[in-house]
Protein backbone atom coordinates (compact mmCIF):
# COMPACT_ATOMS: atom_id res chain seq x y z
CA UNK A 1 0.00 0.00 0.00
CA UNK A 2 1.38 3.63 -1.15
CA UNK A 3 1.67 5.85 1.96
CA UNK A 4 3.13 8.56 0.00
CA UNK A 5 1.47 9.40 -3.63
CA UNK A 6 2.64 11.36 -6.15
CA UNK A 7 -0.09 10.88 -9.13
CA UNK A 8 1.71 13.08 -11.56
CA UNK A 9 4.81 11.20 -13.14
CA UNK A 10 5.91 14.09 -15.17
CA UNK A 11 5.14 17.76 -15.49
CA UNK A 12 5.69 20.37 -18.07
CA UNK A 13 5.93 24.42 -17.39
CA UNK A 14 6.61 27.54 -19.05
CA UNK A 15 9.85 29.22 -17.67
CA UNK A 16 8.68 32.09 -15.64
CA UNK A 17 4.76 31.04 -14.87
CA UNK A 18 4.15 28.80 -11.59
CA UNK A 19 4.59 24.87 -10.71
CA UNK A 20 2.86 22.91 -8.76
CA UNK A 21 3.81 19.28 -7.93
CA UNK A 22 1.31 17.46 -5.72
CA UNK A 23 1.50 14.91 -2.83
CA UNK A 24 -1.13 12.80 -1.79
CA UNK A 25 -0.76 10.83 1.82
CA UNK A 26 -2.98 8.07 3.43
CA UNK A 27 -1.59 8.01 6.65
CA UNK A 28 -2.68 10.32 9.43
CA UNK A 29 0.28 9.77 11.88
CA UNK A 30 2.72 11.10 9.31
CA UNK A 31 3.70 14.51 11.68
CA UNK A 32 6.61 16.09 9.19
CA UNK A 33 6.33 16.02 5.28
CA UNK A 34 9.52 17.01 3.00
CA UNK A 35 10.47 17.81 -0.68
CA UNK A 36 13.62 16.63 -1.88
CA UNK A 37 14.54 17.73 -5.56
CA UNK A 38 16.81 15.29 -7.50
CA UNK A 39 19.23 15.92 -10.59
CA UNK A 40 20.59 12.98 -13.07
CA UNK A 41 23.28 11.17 -11.57
CA UNK A 42 23.62 13.20 -8.27
CA UNK A 43 21.82 12.17 -4.57
CA UNK A 44 18.45 13.98 -3.82
CA UNK A 45 18.87 17.48 -1.91
CA UNK A 46 16.46 18.53 0.24
CA UNK A 47 13.78 21.15 -0.18
CA UNK A 48 11.61 22.79 2.66
CA UNK A 49 9.54 20.68 4.59
CA UNK A 50 6.25 21.34 6.86
CA UNK A 51 4.86 20.06 10.09
CA UNK A 52 1.78 18.76 10.35
CA UNK A 53 0.82 22.03 13.01
CA UNK A 54 1.18 24.52 9.88
CA UNK A 55 -0.52 24.83 6.71
CA UNK A 56 1.75 26.56 4.47
CA UNK A 57 5.64 27.00 4.97
CA UNK A 58 7.72 29.44 2.38
CA UNK A 59 11.58 29.90 1.23
CA UNK A 60 11.82 32.02 -1.29
CA UNK A 61 10.71 30.95 -4.55
CA UNK A 62 9.49 27.45 -2.85
CA UNK A 63 6.15 27.18 -1.15
CA UNK A 64 4.44 23.82 -0.02
CA UNK A 65 0.90 24.02 1.52
CA UNK A 66 -0.50 21.36 3.78
CA UNK A 67 -4.12 20.13 3.44
CA UNK A 68 -4.40 17.92 6.32
CA UNK A 69 -8.25 17.22 6.02
CA UNK A 70 -8.39 15.86 2.43
CA UNK A 71 -4.21 14.66 2.93
CA UNK A 72 -3.12 16.42 0.44
CA UNK A 73 0.14 18.69 0.06
CA UNK A 74 1.66 20.69 -2.75
CA UNK A 75 4.88 22.44 -3.67
CA UNK A 76 4.33 25.49 -4.95
CA UNK A 77 7.09 26.69 -7.49
CA UNK A 78 7.26 30.84 -8.78
CA UNK A 79 8.28 32.12 -10.70
CA UNK A 80 10.25 28.33 -12.48
CA UNK A 81 13.34 28.17 -13.61
CA UNK A 82 15.20 26.40 -15.75
CA UNK A 83 17.69 24.63 -13.27
CA UNK A 84 14.21 23.65 -11.39
CA UNK A 85 13.79 21.03 -14.11
CA UNK A 86 14.34 17.88 -12.31
CA UNK A 87 12.51 15.26 -10.33
CA UNK A 88 10.54 16.08 -6.91
CA UNK A 89 10.32 13.70 -4.01
CA UNK A 90 7.91 14.09 -1.42
CA UNK A 91 8.22 12.29 1.32
CA UNK A 92 6.76 11.83 4.64
CA UNK A 93 7.65 10.98 8.39
CA UNK A 94 6.43 10.23 11.66
CA UNK A 95 7.51 9.45 15.18
CA UNK A 96 8.55 5.46 14.36
CA UNK A 97 11.16 7.41 12.51
CA UNK A 98 10.91 5.73 8.69
CA UNK A 99 10.98 8.02 6.25
CA UNK A 100 8.30 6.88 2.96
CA UNK A 101 9.01 8.87 -0.34
CA UNK A 102 6.53 9.45 -3.22
CA UNK A 103 7.58 7.90 -6.55
CA UNK A 104 8.79 11.18 -7.61
CA UNK A 105 7.44 13.76 -10.47
CA UNK A 106 9.61 14.69 -13.61
CA UNK A 107 9.52 18.46 -13.69
CA UNK A 108 10.49 19.84 -17.27
CA UNK A 109 10.86 24.00 -17.19
CA UNK A 110 10.27 25.07 -20.94
CA UNK A 111 12.32 28.09 -22.50
CA UNK B 1 33.69 19.48 2.53
CA UNK B 2 30.65 18.40 4.20
CA UNK B 3 30.02 15.16 2.55
CA UNK B 4 28.29 11.92 2.49
CA UNK B 5 30.74 9.49 0.15
CA UNK B 6 29.90 6.09 -1.12
CA UNK B 7 32.30 3.50 -2.69
CA UNK B 8 31.85 1.81 -5.12
CA UNK B 9 29.84 4.28 -7.81
CA UNK B 10 29.39 1.98 -10.06
CA UNK B 11 29.43 -2.03 -9.59
CA UNK B 12 28.38 -5.60 -11.92
CA UNK B 13 28.86 -8.37 -10.06
CA UNK B 14 27.15 -12.06 -10.46
CA UNK B 15 24.39 -13.87 -8.30
CA UNK B 16 25.96 -14.94 -5.30
CA UNK B 17 28.60 -13.07 -4.91
CA UNK B 18 28.59 -11.16 -1.33
CA UNK B 19 29.33 -7.59 -1.53
CA UNK B 20 29.19 -4.21 0.07
CA UNK B 21 29.20 -0.85 0.03
CA UNK B 22 30.82 1.56 1.83
CA UNK B 23 29.21 4.80 3.60
CA UNK B 24 30.78 7.28 5.21
CA UNK B 25 29.99 10.91 6.55
CA UNK B 26 32.35 13.73 7.99
CA UNK B 27 29.00 15.90 9.69
CA UNK B 28 28.85 13.70 13.32
CA UNK B 29 25.26 12.94 12.31
CA UNK B 30 23.32 10.20 14.17
CA UNK B 31 21.06 9.25 11.70
CA UNK B 32 22.12 7.27 8.88
CA UNK B 33 20.07 5.53 5.87
CA UNK B 34 20.37 3.33 3.31
CA UNK B 35 17.77 3.46 0.04
CA UNK B 36 17.44 2.15 -3.15
CA UNK B 37 15.58 4.08 -6.10
CA UNK B 38 13.66 1.89 -8.82
CA UNK B 39 12.34 3.45 -12.31
CA UNK B 40 8.38 3.53 -11.17
CA UNK B 41 9.09 2.87 -7.24
CA UNK B 42 10.77 5.89 -6.04
CA UNK B 43 13.02 6.34 -3.42
CA UNK B 44 12.76 3.03 -0.88
CA UNK B 45 13.82 3.07 2.50
CA UNK B 46 16.15 -0.48 3.11
CA UNK B 47 17.31 0.09 6.85
CA UNK B 48 18.02 3.16 8.62
CA UNK B 49 20.34 3.70 12.05
CA UNK B 50 19.56 6.28 14.74
CA UNK B 51 23.14 6.13 16.42
CA UNK B 52 26.07 3.49 16.86
CA UNK B 53 25.33 0.23 17.21
CA UNK B 54 21.55 1.08 16.43
CA UNK B 55 19.93 -0.23 13.61
CA UNK B 56 16.07 -0.64 12.27
CA UNK B 57 14.41 -1.66 9.44
CA UNK B 58 13.00 0.07 6.86
CA UNK B 59 10.62 -0.50 3.89
CA UNK B 60 12.23 -2.97 1.88
CA UNK B 61 14.90 -5.08 4.44
CA UNK B 62 14.92 -7.93 2.95
CA UNK B 63 18.46 -9.64 1.51
CA UNK B 64 20.42 -6.58 3.24
CA UNK B 65 22.09 -6.33 6.21
CA UNK B 66 24.26 -3.04 7.77
CA UNK B 67 26.09 -2.46 10.55
CA UNK B 68 27.04 0.83 12.38
CA UNK B 69 30.30 0.42 14.64
CA UNK B 70 31.62 4.06 14.36
CA UNK B 71 29.48 6.79 13.94
CA UNK B 72 30.66 8.10 10.38
CA UNK B 73 29.97 4.80 8.73
CA UNK B 74 27.10 2.88 7.63
CA UNK B 75 27.87 0.08 5.14
CA UNK B 76 25.19 -1.95 3.37
CA UNK B 77 25.97 -5.78 2.56
CA UNK B 78 24.32 -7.92 0.36
CA UNK B 79 25.70 -11.43 1.33
CA UNK B 80 23.56 -13.46 -1.47
CA UNK B 81 22.94 -10.81 -4.15
CA UNK B 82 20.20 -11.79 -6.74
CA UNK B 83 19.65 -9.94 -9.88
CA UNK B 84 16.16 -8.05 -8.48
CA UNK B 85 18.93 -6.02 -6.57
CA UNK B 86 20.14 -4.16 -9.28
CA UNK B 87 18.97 -0.87 -8.50
CA UNK B 88 21.01 3.09 -7.59
CA UNK B 89 21.43 2.77 -3.86
CA UNK B 90 21.78 5.82 -1.92
CA UNK B 91 23.34 6.79 1.30
CA UNK B 92 22.11 9.51 3.79
CA UNK B 93 22.94 11.42 6.63
CA UNK B 94 21.42 13.63 8.76
CA UNK B 95 21.19 15.14 12.75
CA UNK B 96 18.66 13.97 14.76
CA UNK B 97 16.68 17.14 15.75
CA UNK B 98 14.29 16.30 19.63
CA UNK B 99 15.35 11.97 19.31
CA UNK B 100 13.17 11.50 16.16
CA UNK B 101 13.63 11.13 12.29
CA UNK B 102 15.57 13.81 10.81
CA UNK B 103 13.60 16.62 8.36
CA UNK B 104 16.62 17.20 6.16
CA UNK B 105 18.68 14.62 5.65
CA UNK B 106 22.11 14.86 3.27
CA UNK B 107 22.24 12.44 0.23
CA UNK B 108 25.63 10.32 -1.39
CA UNK B 109 26.40 10.68 -4.85
CA UNK B 110 24.50 7.35 -5.41
CA UNK B 111 26.03 3.84 -6.48
CA UNK B 112 24.93 2.06 -9.21
CA UNK B 113 24.52 -2.14 -8.57
CA UNK B 114 23.80 -4.52 -11.45
CA UNK B 115 23.83 -8.04 -10.31
CA UNK B 116 23.81 -10.37 -13.83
Amino acid sequence: DQQVKQNSPSLSVQEGRISILNCDYTNSMFDYFLWYKKYPAEGPTFLISISSIKDKNEDGRFTVFLNKSAKHLSLHIVPSQPGDSAVYFCAATNRDDKIIFGKGTRLHILP
Amino acid sequence: EAQVTQNPRYLITVTGKKLTVTCSQNMNHEYMSWYRQDPGLGLRQIYYSMNVEVTDKGDVPEGYKVSRKEKRNFPLILESPSPNQTSLYFCASSPLSSGRAPVEQFFGPGTRLTVL
